[in-house]
């Protein structure tokens, strides 16, 4: 069974682009959530997707988005890059949706450098 | 709201040694916790989970947890490290937000096993 696979794994960006990265879940798995991961922040929630609707948001700006499509995969959109927007940025998959079971799949991560 | 406190940054053993690397949590209602770990340029993968059930928990590469409501812990330990234990560890708390699956991690803990 195929994991959570991620697109681009790296790319670099300049000051005030944007940028869009893919996830792809599991199998069968209809929940994604993204995750940035910076040195000083640690790893902090973005937002998770069920059945292409958006159940949960962190706090972040505006210029973090993300949708999903009905294949389950997602996609989420920086605009307006800034620097502090450099990171790993990291998709999760989860079979069990409605409950608290809350087994997160990971991807290996697409890491974003803005210059 | 949930939290996770991972104390110690950064831990060394030898190898052959216990590992204990420690993690208290804060929840306004019964948490599920997880413990992963994360490989230079991966993602993060699942070690184990404690999601009600038994308080000890027994997870992958010979990695165990035992939760302990009184002292709202759930430690990881290892009885023998091994060289390829040397990787960042994380603890999460799930936050049950309107039927949303979201987790709370801690800062991590970088592991070195030394020779």
């Amino acid at each position: 069974k195929a994991g959570v696979t991620q697109t681009p794994r790296y790319l670099i960006k300049t000051r005030g682009q944007q940028v869009t990265l893919s996830c792809s879940p599991i199998s069968g798995h209809r929940s994604v959530s993204w995750y940035q991961q910076t040195p000083g922040q640690g790893l902090q929630f973005l937002f998770e997707y069920f059945s292409e609707t958006q159940r949960n948001k962190g706090n972040f700006p505006g210029r973090f988005s993300g949708r999903q499509f009905s294949n389950s995969r997602s996609e989420m959109n920086v605009s307006t890059l800034e620097l502090g927007d450099s990171a790993l940025y990291l998709c999760a998959s989860s079979f069990v949706a409605g409950g608290r079971a809350g087994e997160l799949f990971f991807g290996e991560g697409s890491r974003l450098t803005v210059l | 709201a949930q939290s996770v406190t991972q104390l110690g940054s950064h831990v060394s053993v030898s190898e052959g040694a216990l590992v204990l690397l420690r993690c208290n949590y804060s929840s306004s209602v019964p948490p599920y916790l997880f413990w992963y770990v994360q490989y230079p340029n991966q993602g993060l993968q699942l070690l184990l989970k404690y999601t009600s059930a038994a308080t000890l928990v027994k997870g992958i590469n010979g990695f165990e947890a035992e939760f302990k409501k009184s002292e709202t812990s759930f430690h990881l330990t290892k009885p023998s490290a091994h060289m390829s234990d040397a990787a960042e560890y994380f603890c999460a708390v799930s936050a049950f937000t309107g039927g949303g699956n979201k987790l709370t991690f801690g800062t991590g803990t970088q592991l070195k096993v030394e020779l």
